[in-house]
């Protein structure tokens, strides 16, 4: 059982270049979150996705984009990279929300993206 | 725009005391709440959870405390191990972002031998 898979692990980008990352879960579940996470800083919610082929905003999500095509796929998207989006990306999944089975919200977390961007 | 972010702080403990790590969340509304712990280089994990109907919850040598009054969470460390150092995160069930667990800022703990 992998859990939560994230490619690539490493990547330099210039400023301008695109590129998406992959988050592949096969836990069947139907949350899936993208966080980024700055040196000495903690988490902060890029978007998130309650199921398949739906997507929302999370605390910072201007310079990013989304899909969620798959259940088992949610992809981060950056258009045009800027050196502010140098950061390491995190990728979670989760059963469900609050509100149903206590143990559901909990997340489950990829190994991380580690992205510069020069 | 992007906010200005706080370093984290940091909590330093002998081996073998107990440690206790503080967060403060900003949601009265939030009715569930996580805490997390992150080793160099790896992602977040689970280590114990409550509900807002509960104050406590105890767990391996952890045990989480809620006083929802002042809106503070705590996570209770006994006996610390060096393998207790790592960086342990807070994370509250946000409903402005459709009951999804938004992160605190994170306290990094280092064991002293």
């Amino acid at each position: 059982n992998a859990g939560v898979t994230q490619t690539p692990k490493f990547r330099v980008l210039k400023t301008g270049q695109s590129m998406t990352l992959l988050c592949a879960q096969d836990m069947n579940h139907e949350y899936m979150y993208w966080y980024r996470q700055d040196p000495g800083m903690g988490l902060r919610l890029i978007h998130y996705s309650v199921g398949e082929g739906t997507t929302a905003k999370g605390e910072v999500p201007d310079g990013y984009n989304v899909s969620r095509l798959k259940k088992q796929n949610f992809l981060l998207g950056l258009e045009s990279a800027a050196p502010s989006q140098t950061s390491v990306y995190f990728c979670a999944s989760s059963y469900s929300g609050p509100g149903r089975r206590f143990k559901d919200t909990e997340a489950f977390f990829g190994q991380g993206t580690r992205l510069t961007v020069v | 725009g992007e906010s200005v972010g706080l370093h984290l702080p940091t909590l330093s403990v002998q081996e073998g005391d107990n440690s206790i790590i503080n967060c403060a969340y900003s949601n009265s509304a939030s009715d569930y709440f996580i805490w997390y712990k992150q080793e160099s280089g790896k992602g977040p994990q689970f280590i114990i959870d409550i509900r807002s109907n509960m104050d406590k919850r105890q767990g391996q040598r952890v045990t989480v405390l809620l006083n929802k009054t002042v809106k503070h969470l705590s996570l209770q460390i006994a006996a610390t191990q060096p393998g207790d150092s790592a960086v342990y995160f807070c994370a509250e069930n946000k409903k402005e972002y459709g009951n999804k667990l938004v992160f605190g800022a994170g306290t990094i703990l280092r064991v002293k031998s």
